[in-house]
């Protein structure tokens, strides 16, 4: 019964590689993000749905294209992977934009 | 840039001692500030917020503390507990609801 999944939790690819991490919540959430924790641990938002529509894209590469195909999903798909796209991915939801968010336990992925 | 300051990467503190972890912003339209609790290999778990209207939030053992002019929040936990060794992130975002977050803090609560 978990809250905020995601798939895969640990991804090793080769640069240049195109992948996809899926995020699915069952809470009933109308709005979802991805964020990436670099190597010093910050969090950094990246996107951010509600109710299907794009409502954040910040200053991402357009390698990096999200899709909702409905308010319970949110997948990310990554282009010609690159050396620094290393990091952990966190997928997360909240029921308004005001309410807390529920993060899944994240994606490790790793370029070789 | 990074908006958001947790300048004390780490903190050890005795069990049933208060733990008291410090944050600092510099955007003013900040209006609402949350704490989120991070154990490895899971993702952040929310644990208290506070809006700018209010200076104080209290939920069981932990508070949170809100100076504005300060520019300044502080999350203590008391007494801590063993369960609580984490690391602990704070978080702030204005009416756009996009959270930035401070690097975070690791908290070891000795027995």
């Amino acid at each position: 019964d978990t809250a905020v999944s995601q798939t895969p939790k640990y991804l090793v690819t080769q640069m240049g590689n195109d992948k996809s991490i899926k995020c699915e919540q069952n809470l009933g959430h109308d709005t979802m993000y991805w964020y990436k924790q670099d190597s010093k641990k910050f969090l950094k938002i990246m996107f951010s749905y509600n109710n299907k529509e794009l409502i954040i894209n910040e200053t991402v590469p357009n390698r990096f294209s999200p899709k909702s195909p409905d308010k319970a999903h949110l997948n990310l798909h990554i282009n010609s992977l690159e050396l620094g796209d290393s990091a952990v991915y966190f997928c997360a939801s909240s029921q308004q934009g005001d309410q807390p968010q529920h993060f899944g336990d994240g994606t490790r992925l790793s370029i070789l | 840039d990074q908006q958001v300051k947790q300048n004390s990467p780490s903190l050890s503190v005795q069990e049933g001692r208060i733990s008291i972890l410090n944050c600092d912003y510099t955007n003013s339209m900040f209006d609402y500030f949350l704490w989120y609790k991070k154990y490895p290999a899971e993702g952040p778990t929310f644990l208290i917020s506070i809006s700018s209207i209010k200076d104080k939030n209290e939920d069981g053992r932990f508070t949170v503390f809100l100076n504005k002019s300060a520019k300044h929040l502080s999350l203590h936990i008391v007494p801590s507990q063993p369960g609580d060794s984490a690391v602990y992130f704070c978080a702030c975002h204005k009416n756009d609801y996009k959270l930035s977050f401070g690097a975070g803090t690791t908290v070891t609560v000795r027995a």
